[in-house]
């Protein structure tokens, strides 16, 4: 079973800072999608990274895809209150594995 | 263009009643997929379909749930008898061709609590 462990698995933070969310695992996958989830819906997709190394920026989101293909990050610059949610990470193969998520409060 | 809609939003039952949840995909998707979601956690596959054919239902605990997807178009969720332990959101999510070559577009998921 594939695995994906995200960090931390709750974050606080004032607006207007920035933070890191990572996602890893000991597994190798074809692909990596950020989705954010809001109370009552179903997660949204924000990104897809399918090549090691591969970096995409989205606005103010910055996502990584590790070298190696088993971990990626999400950065958020200035963040703002628009931005909570619940992050997850999933890796793409045979199917879509789902990480443990992050659930992220910006606090005005 | 509409998105994936399901019903109901909220289900409350007693256990050991039955449940059944509906889904209907975005037009023209083929690929259909059920995923359970537990408080804070990541969704989890509970089956796929290829049109009307399940090609993955691994994970579908069939002493209990079932799901069926006639025309290969609506789906339906059910589970018999429901338990405690089946408190969570169940997700139903579509794609035009299905996992990894296009995007999954989710619904917002119907939240069940059983008592």
């Amino acid at each position: 079973t594939q695995l994906l462990e995200q960090s931390p698995q709750f974050l606080s933070i004032q607006e207007g800072e920035n933070l890191t969310v990572y996602c890893n695992s000991s597994s190798v996958f074809s692909s990596l999608q950020w989705y954010r989830q809001e109370p009552g819906e179903g997660p949204v997709l924000l990104v897809t990274v399918v090549t090691g190394g591969e970096v995409k920026k989205l606005k103010r989101l910055t996502f990584q895809f590790g070298d190696a293909r088993k971990d990626s990050s999400l950065h958020i610059t200035a963040a703002q209150p628009g931005d909570t949610g619940l992050y997850l990470c999933a890796g793409g193969g045979e199917k879509l594995t789902f990480g443990t998520g992050t659930r992220l409060t910006i606090i005005p | 263009e509409a998105g994936v809609v399901q019903s109901p939003r909220y289900k409350i039952i007693e256990k050991k009643q039955p449940v059944a949840f509906w889904c209907n995909p975005i037009s023209g998707h083929n690929t259909l997929y059920w995923y359970l979601q537990n408080l804070g956690q990541g969704p989890e596959l509970l089956i796929r379909y290829e049109n009307e054919e399940a090609v993955d239902d691994s994970q579908l605990p069939k002493d209990r749930f079932s799901a069926e997807r006639l025309k290969g178009v609506d789906s339906t969720l059910k589970i018999q008898p429901a338990e405690l332990g089946d408190s969570a959101v169940y997700l139903c999510a579509s794609s035009h061709r299905g996992w990894p070559q296009e995007t999954q577009y989710f619904g917002p998921g119907t939240r069940l609590l059983v008592l």
